[in-house]
């Protein structure tokens, strides 16, 4: 069973870096699949941040793209997400995702979340 | 963008009943579409891939049609662990887009 963990600050101030890891266990980093990051501002749907793949590619969202650095750590099972010069917009709860390769990727596994809020 | 519509944006109904959930897309996406289930304080989870696969573990009442452009997720005969919020994605395209969602409220 794929399971994922997000872990990082729960608080961060404007104008700051927002930076969060993912563990994953029951499954490989360095395999098939793509590692993705989406975000739930309160109240609202889902925003689709990005993927990165194990060889350190990724696909970002436009809107964020900007701001946003995604990596990989092979050795540790983990993935990890900064999103820079942070405003109350970028309060959300952020969510790691497994997405799935299957001739295109789709999130299949999903983190439990982590709520980031920004305010000083 | 792809730009996904989902209608009604709340739809009531009785356990029991069915329901059928409907996803536009503003351009095609082939069937690359998923339907996700968000349960009050839960992570998304997956219920159907491919617009009519259903995920792993997800029960028979969840039925999900369409290609293109139009999607319809269909449950029949409601259980109570059924209320929740359904989303539908894309991933034809980057960026990956949801829809706004549809609260199927008893």
């Amino acid at each position: 069973q794929v399971q994922l963990q997000e872990s990082g600050p729960g608080l961060v101030k404007p104008s700051g870096t927002l930076s969060l890891t993912c563990a994953v266990s029951g499954a490989s980093i360095s395999g098939t699949d793509w590692w993705s990051w989406v975000r739930q501002s309160p109240g609202k749907g889902l925003e689709w941040i990005g993927e990165i793949f194990h060889s350190g590619v990724s696909n970002l969202n436009p809107s964020l793209k900007s701001r946003v650095t995604m990596s990989i750590d092979k050795s540790k099972n983990q993935f990890s997400l900064s999103l820079s010069s942070v405003t109350a917009a970028d309060t959300a709860v952020y969510y790691c995702a497994r997405a799935h390769y299957d001739i295109l990727t789709f999130i299949d596994y999903w983190g439990q979340g982590t709520l980031v809020t920004v305010s000083s | 963008d792809r730009v996904m519509t989902q209608s009604p944006a709340t739809l009531s109904a009785s356990p029991g009943e069915g329901a059928t959930l409907s996803c536009r897309a503003s351009q095609t996406i082939s069937s690359n579409l998923a339907w996700y289930q968000q349960r009050p304080g839960q992570a998304p989870r997956l219920l159907i891939y491919g617009a009519s696969t259903r995920a792993t573990g997800i029960p028979a009442r969840f039925s999900g049609s369409g290609s293109g452009t139009e999607f319809t997720l269909t449950i029949s005969s409601l259980q109570s662990e059924d209320f929740a919020v359904y989303y539908c994605q894309q991933y034809n395209n980057w960026p990956r887009t949801f829809g706004q969602g549809t609260k199927l409220d008893i």
